[in-house]
This record gives C-alpha cells, structure tokens and sequence, in this order.
C-alpha cells in the first residue's frame, strides 16, 4: 500500500530558530499533498496544500511567511517554521494523495 | 464551508460490546465523500471506513460499518464486538467530490476518544 514517510518524528528547537519537517511519499507520485497542525487532544486543522510545481495555499489565519511549504517534486513536500516561538509547539502531521489519503505518522515540535 | 460535528467527546465500552460513534455534517455539496479515521495514541491517521454520498448501501470493513443518512447528514459508526485495541480517537471527515479522489482537502470534526475496557 502507499507509504508516506514523515521526518524528523520529534524536534526540539530553541526559540528564534527554524525547523524542518519532510513529507516523502514513498511509492507512489503525490500530486497534492496537505499540512494539518494538532493540538492536544484537538482536531487536525488544515495549514496549507501544497501542489507540485507551484505555490502553496494557505488557510485563512495561517501565516504564510512564517509557515513556508515547498513541494518540489511528487515525492517530496517540506515545511519549515521559521522563527519558531513556543506558541509553535504542536504536533505537525502530512499527508499525501493521489487517489486516495495516506498520513505521515507526524512530527512533534516543542520550541523551548 | 463545510463543517463535521461530534457531539460525543468521550465514550466508553467493555470488551466485546457494540459501540456507535455519532457525526453530522453540514453542506451545500451532492457530491461528496465521507471518512472515518482512527488515531491510537501512537498518533497515526488510519483509515476505517470510506462512504460515497451516491451510494444509499452502507459501507461495512469487518466490524466496522456506518449509518449514512443522507437527507439528514448523518454518518455515524457503529464498531462491533469492540477490542481493546480500537481504543483510539475516531475522526469524522468530509471531503468534496471533484476532480481526482483525494485532491480535495479533508474537513475533519473535533473527534471522539474511545476507550475499550477489559
């Protein structure tokens, strides 16, 4: 079936600094791939979809500067925060689609 | 817009029983689609079940099947002879039909946190 991989699954980064996190799909081509950010005990909330070869689209409220999304290829879409603040910390999941919704096991960001 | 409702934040069950989880939606959309997902506490999204809004025949995965009402936007989900491994949070979600399956982003609801007892 199709596997997407999600890295790093923790970070730990100090304030001020910017954070990495990458979504490969690894068997298959995504064209669109999508960030969600969840809370504690929350729901998934959609930050931005990111389509190959062009700008992302970000949800009302999500600062796009500070958010920056990158899918380069079909395989491969990134998500930096830039400047991170403690407000950032959160768990951060991916998924990737083509024909069909397969999630990253997610990526849990604590800025201190 | 779209929006998922769970009115169940928290539910319990002994092992082996039969649980419904209840979810509503609101749209103007005819066409659509809708999911259920499961979280365990490792935090994977995994898929449960998938309903087509143009099929009126429930969606059934083995113990899992839906009640889909349509004209009421109704899509719960019944789990049956519970394990304790269906302990998890479950996630009602929406999604447009347009274009290719899956292009379209996922609305989800607030979710239920299900807890099987032994």
């Amino acid at each position: 079936g199709a596997v997407v991989s999600q890295h790093p699954s923790r970070v730990i980064c100090k304030s001020g600094t910017s954070v990495k996190i990458e979504c490969r799909s690894l068997d298959f081509q995504a064209t669109t791939m999508f960030w969600y950010r969840q809370f504690p005990k929350q729901s998934l909330m959609l930050m931005a979809t990111s389509n190959e070869g062009s700008k992302a689209t970000y949800e009302q409220g999500v600062e796009k500067d500070k958010f920056l999304i990158n899918h380069a290829s079909l395989t491969l879409s990134t998500l930096t925060v830039t400047s991170a603040h403690p407000e950032d910390s959160s768990f951060y999941i991916c998924s990737a689609t083509n024909y069909g919704y397969t999630f990253g096991s997610g990526t849990r960001l604590t800025v201190v | 817009a779209q929006t998922v409702t769970q009115s169940q934040p928290e539910m319990s069950v002994q092992e082996a029983e039969t649980v419904t989880l209840s979810c509503t939606y609101d749209t103007s959309e005819n066409n659509y689609y809708l999911f259920w997902y499961k979280q365990p506490p490792s935090r994977q999204m995994i898929l449960v079940i998938r309903q087509e809004a143009y099929k009126q025949q429930n969606a059934t995965e083995n113990r899992f099947s839906v009640n889909f009402q349509k004209a009421a936007k109704s899509f719960s989900l019944k789990i049956s002879d519970s394990q304790l491994g269906d302990t998890a949070m479950y996630f009602c979600a929406f999604m447009k039909q347009e274009g290719n399956f899956g292009n379209e982003k996922l609305t989800f609801g607030t979710g239920t946190r299900l807890t099987i007892i032994p």
